[in-house]
């Protein structure tokens, strides 16, 4: 079963562009990560926020958590074309070690 | 670069033919993982290892199916009398055994079609 939900579904947006997507899960969270996905490709990790922070920075990405909305957002600022990808956010619980990945948000970046 | 890899990249079969896939993880980690994609799916979990112990099984691993790792490094995951419901991207993670921090690399997949 999938535990986190990514929104919007698709998003298209122009080079030089911000990005913004949205994650929200179910249960109780001991982190958050984001991972990309090009197409037909393995995931490359990005970010991972731990349950008691509320905001990271890694380059042009911005993670947001609120552990009591259950929700997370990902930020990419200056879209390049090479960000055309779909995004997955994934959780992990306490005393368990496998990931449970939302259904992704995909990311067109046109030139 | 010693990534996760893993062979075969891309694999074509008829259904009920056995299918073999091999994980080579980032060789210090002693966790690792299964995850199984569909289309337009994220991942999902199906089983995990630390070291050669398989510690978890999803329900989504019915008896066709069977991972190993014998020696805590490679691991193989088998599909046996393949349908076509099994068709999907067969995903393989590694994480160091590190606390609470669980990051996981993953390898490249491989894509299963079964005909």
């Amino acid at each position: 079963s999938q535990q986190g939900e990514e929104d919007p579904q698709a998003l298209s947006i122009q080079e030089g562009e911000n990005a913004t997507m949205n994650c929200s899960y179910k249960t109780s969270i001991n982190n958050l990560q984001w991972y990309r996905q090009n197409s037909g490709r393995g995931l490359v990790h990005l970010i991972l926020i731990r349950s008691n922070e509320r905001e990271k920075h890694s380059g042009r990405l911005r993670v947001t958590l609120d552990t009591s909305k259950k929700s997370s957002s990902l930020l990419i600022t200056a879209s390049r074309a090479a960000d055309t990808a779909s995004y997955f956010c994934a959780t992990d619980v306490p005393g368990d070690y496998k990931l449970s990945f939302g259904a992704g948000t995909t990311v067109t970046v046109r030139a | 670069d010693t990534g996760v890899s893993q062979n075969p990249r891309h694999k074509i079969t008829k259904r009920g033919q056995n299918v073999t896939f091999r994980c080579d993880p980032i060789s210090e980690h002693n966790r690792l993982y299964w995850y199984r994609q569909t289309l337009g799916q994220g991942p999902e979990f199906l089983t995990y290892f630390q070291n050669e112990a398989q510690l978890e099984k999803s329900r989504l691993l019915s008896d066709r199916f069977s991972a190993e790792r014998p020696k805590g490094s490679f691991s193989t995951l088998e599909i046996q009398r393949t349908e076509q419901g099994d068709s999907a991207m067969y995903l393989c993670a590694s994480s160091p055994d590190r606390g609470v921090l669980h990051e996981q690399f993953f390898g490249p997949g491989t894509r299963l079609t079964v005909l």
